[in-house]
């Protein structure tokens, strides 16, 4: 079962332009992860943001956690075509800290 | 360097012909998971390892089954494959506890084709 959602499904974005994606999600959380993946390949990690955060940079990234609203957002700024990728929020099934499930993801696309 | 492989990258069978995809890590990871990843959709976790503890999703299909041998291994079966079951399989580990608050590392996955 998915736990939240992602807005918007699709985003499409010129080089340079900065992207930003949403998830709600459903229950308690205990952390919330960002995973990014490319055509045909495994989802690799970006960026964690716990429960008791409520923002965390990284490099490029901006990932924000409202808990009072169960959703989180991820900035992109300066884009590049490189980040052309599918783009998922992750959170653990609370109380349970090791089952992680995924929403439904964003498509990004960078045009050059 | 330190990773998770899933092998075949690529596996054709035909349908109800039994199958096996294969995950190993040298990272030495106490969870493992498999999730089943369809087109453009988020990946769908069908079952966790925690050590040796197995932990199934309830909505995962008693076609599907997992084995451990050890903490390098970990193997997803599916006895009698459908067409519905085409798609990517993802293997991923982490180390448990500490809250959740250790990333989830990733193979690149194994596309299964049913003829």
């Amino acid at each position: 079962s998915q736990q939240g959602e992602e807005d918007p499904q699709a985003l499409s974005i010129q080089e340079g332009e900065n992207a930003t994606m949403n998830c709600s999600y459903k229950t308690s959380i205990n952390n919330l992860q960002w995973y990014r993946q490319n055509s045909g390949r495994g989802l690799v990690h970006l960026i964690l943001i716990r429960s008791n955060e409520r923002e965390k940079h990284s490099g490029r990234l901006r990932v924000t956690l409202d808990t009072s609203k169960k959703s989180s957002s991820l900035l992109i700024t300066a884009s590049r075509a490189a980040d052309t990728a599918s783009y998922f929020c992750a959170t653990d099934a609370y109380p349970s800290y090791d089952k992680v499930i995924f929403g439904p993801g964003t498509s990004l696309s960078v045009i050059p | 360097d330190a990773m998770v492989i899933q092998n075949p990258r690529y596996q054709v069978t035909q349908f109800g012909k039994p199958v096996t995809l294969s995950c190993s890590q040298t990272l030495n990871h106490n969870v493992m998971y498999w999730y089943q990843q369809k087109s453009s959709q988020a990946p769908k976790l069908l079952f966790h390892y925690y050590d040796k503890d197995f932990n199934n999703e309830a909505d995962t299909p008693d076609n599907f089954q997992s084995r451990r041998p050890n903490t390098s291994f970990c193997f997803l079966d599916i006895r009698s494959p459908g067409l519905g079951d085409a798609a990517m399989y993802l293997c991923a580990t982490r180390t448990g506890g500490l809250f959740g608050n250790q990333p989830q590392h990733f193979g690149d996955g194994t596309r299964l084709s049913i003829l």
